[in-house]
């Protein structure tokens, strides 16, 4: 079980420049989340999925966008990289059942670096 | 508003040297507590859930307790393994069960 998976760990982009960033649970969750974590901010909720094929947006959702085409993986899209964006990514799941409180578990993170 | 706070911000310990960390809260009806490990470089990883005001649980040298306004992670006879950043969250209900993060306690035992 590899559980929560990033890709790619680092990358540098120029303002302006786009990208996807990858995640992908093997434990058969139904939610999945992106967060951003920045320094003294905490981690903020950009997007999140309560299934496949359906997004939401989150606390931060400006200059992102997300897909969901299938239940094991959530995408996180830049279409035009800005230095507001330079960050630590994190993808999370969870099982989605229902009960409120439940366990999210986080993938290793994205470093992105935007030039 | 919505808030988890966290204290202190950072905590030096010698090896040994038991000690506290506190998040509290401001929501009305807890769904639950949640406390993550960060390392350094990578992503937090799950350690304990509460869910009513005066549960417990432990995990080697630690033990995380709950109030019905802040939660306690105690760190017994720390070891310079247990260094890490302590994270705390709660979900907040606004249309979706969203976790807030509060923006950690940076821990650092010292040999």
């Amino acid at each position: 079980n590899a559980g929560v998976t990033q890709t790619p760990k680092f990358r540098v982009l120029k303002t302006g420049q786009s990208m996807t960033l990858l995640c992908a649970q093997d434990m058969n969750h139904e939610y999945m989340y992106w967060y951003r974590q920045d320094p003294g901010m905490g981690l903020r909720l950009i997007h999140y999925s309560v299934g496949e094929g359906t997004t939401a947006k989150g606390e931060v959702p400006d200059g992102y966008n997300v897909s969901r085409l299938k239940k094991q993986n959530f995408l996180l899209g830049l279409e035009s990289a800005a230095p507001s964006q330079t960050s630590v990514y994190f993808c999370a799941s969870s099982n989605g059942q229902g009960a409120l409180g439940e366990t999210q578990y986080f993938g290793p993170g994205t470093r992105l670096l935007v030039l | 508003e919505d808030q988890v706070t966290q204290s202190p911000e950072a905590l030096r310990l010698q090896e040994g040297e038991s000690s506290s960390l506190n998040c509290s809260y401001t929501v009305s009806g807890l769904r639950g507590l949640f406390w993550y490990r960060q390392d350094p470089g990578k992503g937090p990883e799950f350690l304990f859930t509460l869910y009513s005001a005066g549960e417990e649980k432990e995990k080697e040298r630690l033990k995380a307790t709950l109030t019905k306004k802040e939660s306690f992670l105690h760190i017994t006879a720390p070891k310079p393994e247990d260094s890490a950043t302590y994270l705390c969250a709660v979900p907040f209900h606004t249309g979706f069960q969203k976790l807030v993060f509060g923006t950690g306690t940076r821990l650092l035992v010292s040999p």
